[in-house]
């Protein structure tokens, strides 16, 4: 039972155009939400979260956005450039139990020069 | 350089042996968490713990268990292993119980034969 959805396991982007991944989770008790960028070989990176009192959070080329009706969140790069080529992974918590952070099975991106 | 090293990077064990893996946290971070990131998924939250003791554990069986040190650098320990243990093992560090974001190190990949 996936309690965070990445229902595209990957995208390609031609650089300078927008990238937008998207996330679904069923569970309502999470109220706190987070990106993880992956290179090969390396560990997830914290790129940008969101708490359920917005539905925007922007950090430079960076912008998450929470849909909470819907249960659905993505993120926008732009512009995207091929650094940002990488698995995403979304991510979700609750407030009472901010331990066990859920992973979502990732989207790997592509951004093609 | 998150500062999160784990050791070692590459494991192949036995199925039915023993096996321990390590991780140093970033300076300043008393929190650690371990995953298992099958091939294909998320990492999948183990467990967590904070200040020596252990706060949280996901859906592993008892046979996946764990220690924090004094200088809050952490194990994990597989006992009785199976095919199916064969995967990614991340360790990620915070900087307190309710931090979500975290850093992660590059992984152990165990390969159970």
């Amino acid at each position: 039972d996936q309690q965070v959805k990445q229902n595209s396991p990957s995208l390609s982007v031609q650089e300078g155009r927008i990238s937008i991944l998207n996330c679904d989770y069923t569970n309502s008790m999470f109220d706190y939400f987070l990106w993880y960028k992956k290179y090969p070989a390396e560990g997830p990176t914290f790129l940008i979260s969101i708490s359920s009192i917005k539905d925007k959070n922007e950090d430079g080329r960076f912008t998450v956005f929470l849909n909470k009706s819907a249960k659905h969140l993505s993120l926008h790069i732009v512009p995207s450039q091929p650094g940002d080529s990488a698995v995403y992974f979304c991510a979700a918590s609750a407030k009472t139990s901010y331990d066990k952070v859920i992973f979502g099975p990732g989207t790997s991106l592509s951004v093609i020069p | 350089e998150t500062g999160v090293t784990q050791s070692p990077t590459h494991l192949i064990k036995t199925r039915g042996q023993q096996v321990t893996l390590r991780c140093s946290s970033q300076s300043g971070h008393n929190t650690v968490s371990w995953y298992q990131q099958a091939l294909g998924q998320g990492p999948q939250f183990i467990f967590q713990y904070y200040r020596e003791e252990e706060n949280g554990r996901g859906n592993f069986p008892p046979r996946f268990s764990g220690l924090q040190f004094p200088n809050y650098s952490s194990e994990l320990n597989v006992n009785a292993l199976e095919l199916d243990d064969s995967a990614l093992y991340l360790c990620a560090s915070s900087s307190g119980q309710g931090i979500a974001e975290a850093f992660f190190g590059q992984g152990t990949r165990l390969t159970v034969v």
